[in-house]
């Protein structure tokens, strides 16, 4: 079993819609959370860190269920420069960071 | 600002070649770190160096061999390269400990014939 895993999707929306990205992982010690978007042939770069309260960013809103061992990302009112990979990440301890295979975006017009 | 930079970015070896892949970062931070990346895989950690000279083995270290040259600079050493280590990789710092947000160098395609 993965570590980390994701829906690879991909997921086609059109602009405007919302799209919602589920990711689990197994270990229930892992200490923080994150969401990476990662271009095509680009490197990942943070898109927000999840906490167990939840957060937002604008358009984006991150979940964290430690109970369930499962992370979430929101997307609202897509915009055509959403198209990426998303990438579920977890910190299992402070240099032990384990990546899920990411989820791919296209947002169409 | 450079943040974290890689070369070469692109590099095509014969099985049994050994190259070395450069990474510095400009960010004073702590931690460094290689990935690699595979097509329908995340990431997996080669090697780590959680503060000046030191090292550790990550997810999958066979194969590969690192130094912390000092804290700006985190080669990765290929001494006899395989078609297996076909990927890309990337490097990455944090200042480490806490939350250890990574941030990544653009990457090096590595094809291995």
């Amino acid at each position: 079993r993965k570590e980390v895993e994701q829906d690879p999707g991909p997921f086609n929306v059109p602009e405007g819609a919302t799209v919602a990205f589920n990711c689990t992982y197994s270990n229930s010690a892992s200490q923080s959370f994150f969401w990476y978007r990662q271009d095509c042939r680009k490197e990942p770069k943070l898109l927000m860190s999840v906490y167990s309260s939840g957060n937002e960013d604008g358009r984006f809103t991150a979940q964290l269920n430690r109970a369930s061992q499962y992370i979430s990302l929101l997307i609202r009112d897509s915009k055509l420069s959403d198209s990426a990979t998303y990438l579920c990440v977890v910190n299992e301890n402070n240099n032990d960071m384990r990546f899920g295979a990411g989820t791919r975006l296209t947002v169409k017009p | 600002n450079a943040g974290v930079t890689q070369t070469p970015k692109f590099q095509v070896l014969k099985t049994g070649q050994s190259m070395t892949l450069q990474c510095a970062q400009d960010m004073n931070h702590n931690s460094m770190y290689w990935y690699r990346q595979d097509p329908g895989m995340g990431l997996r950690l080669i090697y780590y160096s959680a503060s000046e000279g030191t090292t550790d083995k990550g997810e999958v270290p066979n194969g590969y061999n690192v130094s912390r040259l000092n804290k700006r600079e985190f080669s990765l050493r290929l001494e006899s390269a395989a078609p297996s280590q076909t990927s890309v990789y990337f490097c990455a710092s944090s200042e480490g400990g806490g939350e250890n947000i990574q941030y990544f160098g653009a990457g090096t395609r590595l094809s291995v014939l």
